[in-house]
């Protein structure tokens, strides 16, 4: 079946520090691909997404391009702010739309 | 109005209450959701209603029951839970049952059962 496999936090960087949480996924097809940040004491709000291969999707500086070739979606930010200190959340809705598969979630801290 | 509503935020219940969650949205969206997370998990599928009319009940206890009084709201009553049902309650919207669009996510209900 599709699943989403992402990288272990938690991981902590320094205010300004280059960031890139790994994802992978396994679906069968052409399916969506979504980042979720999840705040503390928050909901899930969506970061960015990408619906076809070679898409990239952006938003709050961050970016995640949809590379069919390796089945990744990588999220990246070029300089991470304490504010970015939440769970990020790689997620994918299968081809058919039907079903929705999220991976386990990475912690990020930024320490001033 | 592009959000989803949820009350309360926070609920302490004892084993033998009933209590119900509240999730209200505007956007026109016909798919709503119930999800329920643990700490430091991904949150996982509970119910499903599109076009007001359950679609998917992944296999939850006959102590959480949904209900879908019209198109913008969707209850969660809750009876005789057990301590280990204590979460993060999330409910969620989409424009239609098609998830290629994503969701709209509420803020969420933090449940505590004592």
């Amino acid at each position: 079946g599709d699943s989403v496999t992402q990288m272990e936090g938690p991981v902590t960087l320094s205010e300004e520090a280059c960031l890139t949480i790994n994802c992978t996924y396994t679906a069968t097809g052409y399916p969506s691909l979504f980042w979720y940040v999840q705040y503390p004491g928050e909901g899930l709000q969506l970061l960015l997404k990408a619906t076809k291969a070679d898409d990239k999707g952006s938003n709050k500086g961050f970016e995640a391009t949809y590379r069919k070739e390796t089945t990744s979606f990588h999220l990246e930010k070029g300089s991470v702010q304490v504010s970015d200190s939440a769970v990020y959340f790689c997620a994918l809705s299968d081809q058919s739309g039907n079903q929705f598969y999220f991976g386990t979630g990475t912690s990020l801290t930024v320490i001033p | 109005d592009t959000e989803v509503t949820q009350t309360p935020k926070h609920l302490v219940m004892g084993m033998t209450n009933k209590k119900s969650l509240k999730c209200e949205q505007h956007m026109g969206h016909r798919a709503m959701y119930w999800y329920k997370q643990k700490a430091k998990k991904p949150p996982e599928l509970m119910f499903v209603y599109s076009y007001e009319k359950l679609s998917i009940n992944e296999s939850v206890p006959s102590r959480f029951s949904p209900e879908c009084p019209n198109s913008s709201l969707l209850n969660l009553h809750l009876h005789a839970l057990q301590p280990e049902d204590s979460a993060l309650y999330l409910c969620a919207s989409s424009l239609e049952r098609d998830l290629n669009y994503g969701y709209t996510f509420g803020s969420g209900t933090r449940l505590t059962v004592v």
